[in-house]
């Protein structure tokens, strides 16, 4: 079974300030890896993915995310924040050995709060 | 705009009652996911179908049920619903290559 934990419920930066949203997940293969954000009364949208290929994957909006096998981690930045990343975020993982029947588990979410 | 289509978007309906909620995937993708979000569950995997068939199953209860049409749309029907069943309904759809869903706007649910 595959598994996402997402550190901190929420997190708050100031205006400028780096981002950093953390993912650690669980498999027993090889996974791809998902960031996906959701505006609020809107549904969720592909930030950026990892599908085994380049371990920095850069996303849209100026994000990135690397993903580091020894520490089971795929955590989200972007240098520099910007009012507009006020937004829910989440984590996601499939299983690629699944083929067809492959469907994303979610982390419990990251609420990013931008401060002027 | 994510090329997938969910009716209706808002629903308020009572204890015991049944709803039928609608998705249209995008264009090509033959798989159709459905998920629950809820804020004390989270982002719930219910159900999958490709091309038809039901290909993976989650946490869905006996009362939920889906299925996938010939022409690829998708409909989940809630039956015999609870104060707990109130909830963001998410439909999504993929091709299944990348394994990246594209989600719809989603149906959020009151029962009352």
């Amino acid at each position: 079974a595959q598994s996402v934990t997402q550190l901190g419920s929420h997190v708050s930066v100031s205006e400028g300030a780096l981002v950093l949203l953390r993912c650690n997940y669980s498999s027993s293969v090889p996974p791809y890896l998902f960031w996906y954000v959701q505006y609020p009364n809107q549904g969720l949208q592909l930030l950026l993915k990892y599908t085994s290929a380049a371990t920095l994957v850069k996303g849209i909006n100026g994000f990135e995310a690397e993903f580091k096998k020894s520490e089971t981690s795929f955590h989200l930045t972007k240098p520099s924040a910007h009012m507009s990343d006020a937004a829910e975020y989440f984590c996601a993982v499939s299983d690629p050995s699944r083929g067809s029947a492959r469907q994303l588990t979610f982390g419990s979410g990251t609420q990013l709060t931008v401060l002027p | 705009d994510s090329g997938v289509t969910q009716t209706p978007k808002h629903l308020i309906t009572a204890t015991g009652q049944r709803v039928t909620l609608r998705c249209s995937p995008r264009s090509g993708d033959l798989s159709v996911y459905w998920y629950q979000q809820s804020l004390d569950q989270g982002l719930q995997f219910l159900i999958q179908y490709y091309n038809g068939e039901e290909r993976a199953k989650g946490n869905i209860l006996e009362r939920f049920s889906a299925q996938q049409f010939p022409d690829l749309h998708s409909e989940l029907n809630l039956s015999s619903l609870e104060l707990g069943d109130s909830a963001l309904y998410f439909c999504a759809s993929g091709r299944g290559d990348t394994g990246e869903l594209f989600f719809g706007e989603g149906s959020r649910l009151t029962v009352l």
